[in-house]
This record gives C-alpha cells, sequence and structure tokens, in this order.
C-alpha cells in the first residue's frame, strides 16, 4: 500500500498571510505515459464531508477559489493557500491514486487562524 | 446538482449488522463508480470499498474484507454497504462519495472522490 505522510499536523496561519502544507507519498505518483501526477487534495470544514480542491496535484476544481493551488511531483506535494481567509479554517486531506486498492489519504492537517 | 444521501446509521450491537444506504441525484448513476468512506471520531479518512457502475467490479478495504458487502440498484440510484461482524473500531462516519474512474496507471483505475455525502454516523457499542 501507498502511505502518505502529512506534515504539520497542524498550523496557525495570521489572516491573509500564506499557508503551506506538505504530503509525502511512499511511492511515486508520477506516471510518465500521461506525465501526470496521481494525487487529490481535498477539505473538510468542522462540522462538513470533505470537499474536493485539486486533483492531478495541481487542477483546481472548477469553482475553487485560485488561493488554492497544489504543486510538486513524485513523492513531495505541496497545497498552498496564498492568502488564507477566515472561511478556509479546515482539516485538508492528501489523497493517492496511483496505485489502488486500496485508495490512501494522509492524516490530515488542520489550519486554524492565528 | 449533483447529490447524495446517506441513510441507516445509528446504534448496533458488537458482532451485530447495519445496511446503509446512499441515494444519488443530479447524474446517471449508472455511468459512475461508487464508493464508501468512514472517519472515525476526531480521525482521518479511511477509503472502504467501490463498486462499479454496470460491470461489477467491487473494491474492499483490508480492513472489512470479508465483513461489509457493497452492492448497489441502478434502478433505484441507491447504493448500499452491508455491515456484518460490527466491531467497536467500526464506530465512524460513513460516508457515500462518487469515485472519478478511468485514468488508468498499471496498478489502478480508480480517481478521485467528488463529490461526498453528508455522512451517517454508526456507533457500535454495547
Amino acid at each position: 500500500d501507498i502511505v502518505m505522510t502529512q506534515s504539520p499536523d497542524s498550523l496557525a496561519v495570521s489572516l491573509g498571510e500564506r499557508a503551506t502544507i506538505n504530503c509525502k507519498s511512499s511511492q511515486s505518483l508520477f506516471y510518465s505515459p500521461n506525465n501526470k501526477n496521481y494525487l487529490a487534495w481535498y477539505q473538510q470544514k468542522p462540522g462538513q464531508s470533505p470537499k474536493l480542491l485539486i486533483y492531478w496535484a495541481s487542477t483546481r476544481e472548477s469553482g475553487v477559489p485560485d488561493r488554492f493551488s497544489g504543486s510538486g511531483s513524485g513523492t513531495d506535494f505541496t497545497l498552498t493557500i496564498s492568502s488564507l481567509q477566515a472561511e478556509d479554517v479546515a482539516v485538508y486531506y492528501c489523497q493517492q491514486y496511483y496505485t489502488t486498492p486500496p485508495l490512501t489519504f494522509g492524516g490530515g492537517t488542520k489550519v486554524e487562524i492565528k | 446538482e449533483v447529490h447524495l444521501l446517506e441513510s441507516g446509521g445509528g446504534l448496533a450491537q458488537p458482532g451485530g449488522s447495519l445496511r446503509l444506504s446512499c441515494v444519488a441525484s443530479g447524474f446517471t448513476f449508472s455511468n459512475y463508480v461508487m464508493s464508501w468512506v468512514r472517519q472515525a471520531p476526531g480521525k482521518g479518512l479511511e477509503w472502504l470499498s467501490a463498486l462499479g457502475g454496470s460491470d461489477g467490479s467491487t473494491y474492499y478495504a483490508d480492513s472489512v474484507k470479508g465483513r461489509f458487502t457493497i452492492s448497489r440498484d441502478n434502478s433505484r440510484n441507491t447504493l448500499y454497504l452491508q455491515m456484518n461482524r460490527l466491531r467497536a473500531e467500526d464506530t465512524a462516519i460513513y460516508y457515500c462519495a462518487r469515485l472519478y474512474s478511468g485514468f488508468c496507471t498499471k496498478t489502478s483505475c480508480l480517481d478521485w472522490f467528488d463529490p461526498w455525502g453528508q455522512g451517517t454516523l454508526v456507533t457500535v457499542s454495547s
């Protein structure tokens, strides 16, 4: 199974500042035949179900604000919130879909306001 | 609008059974792989099972293989999860999710989850 490790477990960022979340996979998620990284990011706000933010490591889902961006390749990935808003308080999860089953998630990163 | 609504959660005894349902609307249900994911209280997300739209392909996590059975009724736009031999560690919110598929690597054709239902809480306790 591919193990997904997120860091940090939590972070507190001031409004308007940048938040950076890291996700590391135990195996490369890059598939050379189509030049894609098989990684998605989700946002789970308090009391809500998860919501897809990004797939293919960097493609924003329709309707997701452009302050959210994904980057990285291979085994190391980053979700960046360029200017944190109050409504971005949530837990963020990465998920690999390179080798399944199982589909595996990172442990989550909680983002709070400083 | 795409919508998923789970039901069937509640309190079950250890060793008991429950059946969860997920009614889908807003898309052609039979065209999509559907999946169950759970979240234990205060914990992260754990994928459990997936079922192909029309080919009947099933996939299970080792933690539930042999105890849980996924099924669907495309005429009713409904996904099910039959949970048997329940354990205390099965206590969680259970989410239904549409699973995109088809962008295959050599080792997978299952992709990302979108959207998710609101979840149904299962508590296993005596």
